[in-house]
Formats: C-alpha cells, structure tokens, sequence
C-alpha cells in the first residue's frame, strides 16, 4: 500500500541553523500538509499546498516557514533561523483531494538545542 | 475559530469493555476525521465522515452534524487498541484538533 515518507526520523540542531524536512507524499496525490506537534500538545496545522502554491496558512507559519516541491515527489518544509519553540514532531500529510482522508507520514521529531 | 473538545482525557478499560469516545465541535465542518497515535508517535487515519455512521471492524464512528457531535466506539477492546485517539474537524481549507484522548484497555 503506497504510504508518505518522510526524512530524517530524527533531527537535532542548534537555535540559528536552518533546517530542511522532507516528505515524500503518496504518488498521485495533489494536496500536500504539514502539521506540527509540541510535546503533550495537540497537532496543529502549519500549512496546505496544491497547484505549487500554499492555499492556506496558520499563524504558526510565520516567515520563517517555507514549503517547496522542488521536483515531482519531494514536498519540504524549511524553517530558516531554528528557536527552541520549533522542538516538536513535524508531519507531512496528503491526499487526492481535499475531502478526502489525508494519509500521514511517520513524522520527523526536531530538537533545537 | 474552530473549537474541538474530545472527552474523556484519559480512559482505562479491561479487555472486552464497549469504548466511546466524544468530540464536539464549535463551528460548521465539511467533515470530520478520526486518528489513530501510537506511542512512537504516528498518526493513522481511521474515519472521515460528514454524515451518518461509519464502521471498520471493531470500530464505529458517528457523526450528528445539527449538534456538532461525534463518537468513537470500539466493541471488544483488546489491549492492541491502547492508543491516543484523536478527533479533528475538517473546515474548507484546514485540519483542526482535539487534544486527544489516551486509551489504555488492560488484559
């Protein structure tokens, strides 16, 4: 069954760095996500994408955030100038249209030191 | 802005025992998903519905859109259903989520 990756499973940086998650989405799929989760908090949306443009944003999402597919399979979240508050585990999502299950990855845990 | 409460927090059962979960909603949704956490962490998706009632073996979700309400019932809990479960209400353009609630079901 196809399934959403994502890399690395783990990440640890130091505040100031900027880091670079990947997913890879389910082949055919058109609407990408990304979600995070601080420890003990809920998910919480960050950012939707389809048509290569971000058709909605939280508040979390700030200018530090940005999304890209930068080619036919990979969908990646970068966040420029990392603080301790972006510790969380970060989930990419997908699906074939947006009333649809959306299929999740397993999620990379990023730990800013 | 989209409220999504989930009740109980934490819930304990023996094996066998009928589960329900709750989760209500404060604003209109196009439909509402209920997931699956495992303690490493990942998410599955268990149920998107708008309307009626969905059942996928042991687990049933309901949905009543005019009270904003829905549940989660597992018949015959097994320990493997130890799990956070968490419901989130899907409004045009985002995914919004209820604190979860922690299963534990006992051998």
């Amino acid at each position: 069954e196809p399934e959403v990756t994502q890399t690395p499973s783990h990440q640890v940086t130091q505040m100031g760095q900027e880091v670079i998650l990947r997913c890879v989405p389910i082949s055919n799929h058109l609407y990408f996500y990304w979600y995070r989760q601080i420890l003990g908090q809920k998910v919480e949306f960050l950012v939707s994408f389809y048509n290569n443009e971000i058709s909605e944003k939280s508040e979390i999402f700030d200018d530090q955030f940005s999304v890209e597919r930068p080619d036919g399979s990979n969908f990646t979240l970068k966040i420029r100038s990392t603080k301790l508050e972006d510790s969380a585990m970060y989930f990419c999502a997908s699906n074939g249209d947006r009333q649809e299950t959306q299929y999740f990855g397993p999620g990379t845990r990023l730990l800013v030191l | 802005k989209n409220e999504v409460e989930q009740s109980p927090q934490n819930l304990t059962a023996q094996e066998g025992e009928f589960i329900t979960i709750n989760c209500s909603y404060s604003v209109g949704i196009s439909a509402l998903h209920w997931l699956q956490q495992h303690p490493g962490g990942g998410i599955v998706s268990l149920f998107m519905l708008s309307s009626g009632k969905k059942k996928h073996g042991r687990l049933i979700a309901t949905i009543n859109i005019q009270e904003k309400h829905s549940s989660l019932h597992i018949t015959a809990s097994h320990p493997r259903d130890s799990a956070v479960y968490i419901c989130a209400a899907l409004t045009p353009r985002q995914l919004t989520f209820g604190s979860g609630t922690q299963l534990t079901v006992l051998p």
